[in-house]
């Protein structure tokens, strides 16, 4: 079945360093990808998504591009910033209802 | 404000006394659904409808029930709630499905002791 591999965490970084968080899906068609963010006690966000190959998904200073030759929608963005620690989880969806999630990765920035 | 909103945050409860927790949006999605998170498994969907009294189970649904008589509200009912069902709970809804995104509640943490 579907199935959603990221990184495992947690990830520490310095304010104003490079992230990345790698995500590899495996999918039979063409699923929709995500990627979602939760703040400390609070529910997820949708952060950015992409809908088809080459698409790039970003906001808030985050990007990530649908590569389908390598099924990989990596999270990155240029400069950290101690607000951004959260739990991101990437996540696909084909069928058009569920949505598949990984297991997510913590991000810690300090200061 | 769009939103979706669940309630209670926080549920101690015992094994097997029946619990409802209660989900509502505001926005007239058509799409709504439940997950739970629990850690080192991510989340994992329980139950999902596409309207109203359309419902299906997701992958997780043992021990779980829903029921969608109105398009704002899917409640999730624990008959007999057992200590392998604490864990923290989400709601979501989507107008598209989730190639639109799903819009998700603050979450529920129960305790089942």
């Amino acid at each position: 079945g579907d199935s959603v591999t990221q990184m495992e965490g947690p990830v520490t970084l310095s304010e104003e360093a490079f992230l990345t968080i790698n995500c590899t899906y495996t999918a039979t068609g063409y699923p929709s990808l995500f990627w979602y963010v939760q703040y400390p006690g609070e529910g997820l966000q949708l952060l950015l998504k992409a809908t088809k190959a080459d698409d790039k998904g970003s906001n808030k200073g985050f990007e990530a591009t649908y590569r389908k030759e390598t099924t990989s929608f990596h999270l990155e963005k240029g400069s950290v910033q101690v607000s951004d620690s959260a739990v991101y989880f990437c996540a696909l969806s084909e069928a058009g209802t569920a949505l598949i999630f990984g297991k997510g990765t913590t991000l810690s920035v300090s200061s | 404000e769009a939103q979706v909103t669940q309630n209670p945050r926080y549920l101690i409860t015992v094994t097997g006394k029946k619990l409802t927790v209660t989900c509502s949006q505001n926005m007239n999605h058509e799409y709504m659904s439940w997950y739970r998170q629990d850690p080192g498994l991510g989340l994992r969907q329980i139950y999902y409808s596409m309207n109203v009294e359309v419902t299906d189970k997701g992958d997780v649904p043992e021990g779980y029930k829903v029921s969608r008589k109105e398009k704002r509200n899917f409640p999730l009912i624990l008959e007999s709630p057992s200590p392998n069902q604490t864990s923290l709970y989400f709601c979501a809804s989507s107008q598209q499905g989730a190639p639109g995104g799903y819009t998700f509640g603050s979450g529920t943490r129960l305790t089942v002791v």
